[in-house]
């Protein structure tokens, strides 16, 4: 089993529409949590950090839950420009420098 | 400023060859990180510095690959007798330190391609 899992898409949806990816994580003790954002054939940017209380930066909504293992990206009104890959990333329970990614959930926004 | 610099950003390379991949860190940053991305996946973790002495090598797949960072700042990824298996872009980054949450800054890597 893979140490973050995550659906890997592609989502398709029109311009406006709201969109959620979920991630699911194996070890318990990790303790930091991100959305990465990738474009195609580019370097993976920090989106946003996930924290326990769920945060929200503007129209992105990052929510974790830690009793599922659990972490969430809702984005609203989606534009075309956030059409990219979605990497969700945990810290390495026993070295937390170590970032643990997913593969990626893909995202394509249509007019 | 200046972001994380990768050079080459292209390097196809004859099976059995020698490369060295560099990385220049963001200015200050202490910690740096080398990861491994194939295709549909998200980058693997290879080795961490911090400082000048690798940290972590847990990640490297096999003796064929190392790093140093003589000086504390650049650091030069190395593959010997290169396979195709080898073949992926290789992601330096480096962060302000290694505590937790701190933002790793990523550099637009280097794509290796072993023919």
């Amino acid at each position: 089993r893979k140490e973050v899992e995550q659906d890997p898409g592609p989502f398709n949806v029109p311009e406006g529409a709201t969109v959620a990816f979920n991630c699911t994580y194996s070890n318990s003790a990790s303790q930091s949590f991100f959305w990465y954002r990738q474009d195609c054939r580019k370097e993976p940017k920090l989106l946003m950090s996930v924290y326990s209380s769920g945060n929200e930066d503007g129209r992105f909504t990052a929510q974790l839950n830690r009793a599922s293992q659990y972490i969430s990206l809702l984005i609203r009104d989606s534009k075309l420009s956030d059409s990219a890959t979605y990497l969700c990333v945990v810290n390495h329970a026993d070295s937390s420098y170590k970032l643990i990614f997913g593969s990626g959930t893909r995202l394509l926004v249509r007019p | 400023g200046a972001g994380v610099s990768q050079t080459p950003s292209n390097k196809v390379t004859e099976k059995g060859k020698y490369v060295e991949l560099r990385c220049d860190p963001i200015s200050g940053h202490t910690a740096l990180y080398w990861y491994r991305q194939s295709l549909g996946q998200g980058p693997e973790f290879l080795i961490y510095f911090q400082g000048t002495g690798a940290a972590d090598d847990s990640g490297l797949p096999n003796d064929r690959f190392f790093a140093v960072r003589p000086e504390g700042s650049v650091s030069t990824l190395k593959i010997q007798r290169t396979e195709r298996g080898d073949s992926a872009v290789y992601l330096c980054a480096s962060s302000w330190d290694s505590s937790l949450n701190t933002e790793a800054f990523f550099g637009q890597g280097t794509r290796l391609t072993v023919v």
